[in-house]
């Protein structure tokens, strides 16, 4: 079953401006997590936010977390063509031992 | 060189047969899971073990079967029960049971005709 909704399902922006992803999700969580995805690879993990963190940096990423919402958005500022991939919010649900579940992801594609 | 090694990249097969997919860690993680990734959708989560000799079904565990006889190991059969085999398959080991991310292999590109 799927947790986490990612929205837009596609997202196409020039080179240098800001690209917004949020994630909603349905049940209390330990954490969320944001992964990439190259076209025909594995996922690789961007970053990790606890469910009592409101926001996290990493680099040119930028994380928040609103529990009362069940939301999150990845900001990615200044964005590269090389930031072009899909991106999955998954999340570690409170008081089961499962494995992270994971959205549907957003498709960016930044055009040089 | 740690990591986590999928085989073969791309692996095609006729309609009716077995076929098992490789998976090898060499991170010392407990843990080890099989996704399947259609086109342009998410993860699905087939099976994960968490300690050897041990292993449960996720959400679309039909028609496959797995084994975890070592730690390092986690292979994957798609067995001729599976009505639409093709579909990228991802194998992926996380530590720990709490704040753990998970490491993936670069996937394998299963076709079955």
């Amino acid at each position: 079953s799927q947790q986490g909704e990612e929205d837009p399902q596609a997202l196409s922006i020039q080179e240098g401006e800001n690209a917004t992803m949020n994630c909603s999700y349905k049940t209390s969580i330990n954490n969320l997590q944001w992964y990439r995805q190259n076209s025909g690879r594995g996922l690789v993990h961007l970053i990790l936010i606890r469910s009592n963190e409101r926001e996290k940096h990493s680099g040119r990423l930028r994380v928040t977390l609103d529990t009362s919402k069940k939301s999150s958005s990845l900001l990615i500022t200044a964005s590269r063509a090389a930031d072009t991939a899909s991106y999955f919010c998954a999340t570690e649900r409170r008081g089961e031992a499962t494995p992270l579940v994971f959205g549907k992801g957003t498709r960016l594609s930044v055009i040089a | 060189d740690g990591g986590i090694t999928q085989s073969p990249k791309y692996l095609f097969r006729k309609e009716g047969q077995n076929v098992t997919l490789s998976c090898e860690q060499n991170l010392n993680h407990d843990a080890m899971y099989w996704y399947r990734q259609d086109p342009g959708q998410g993860l699905r989560l087939i099976y994960y073990s968490q300690i050897v000799n041990d292993f449960q079904k996720g959400d679309i565990a039909e028609g496959y079967s797995v084994s975890r006889e070592k730690k390092e190991s986690f292979p994957l059969t798609v067995t001729s029960a599976q009505k639409n085999p093709t579909a990228f398959y991802l194998c992926a080991s996380s530590n720990g049971d709490r704040d753990y991310e998970q490491y993936f292999g670069p996937g394998t590109r299963l076709t079955v005709t």
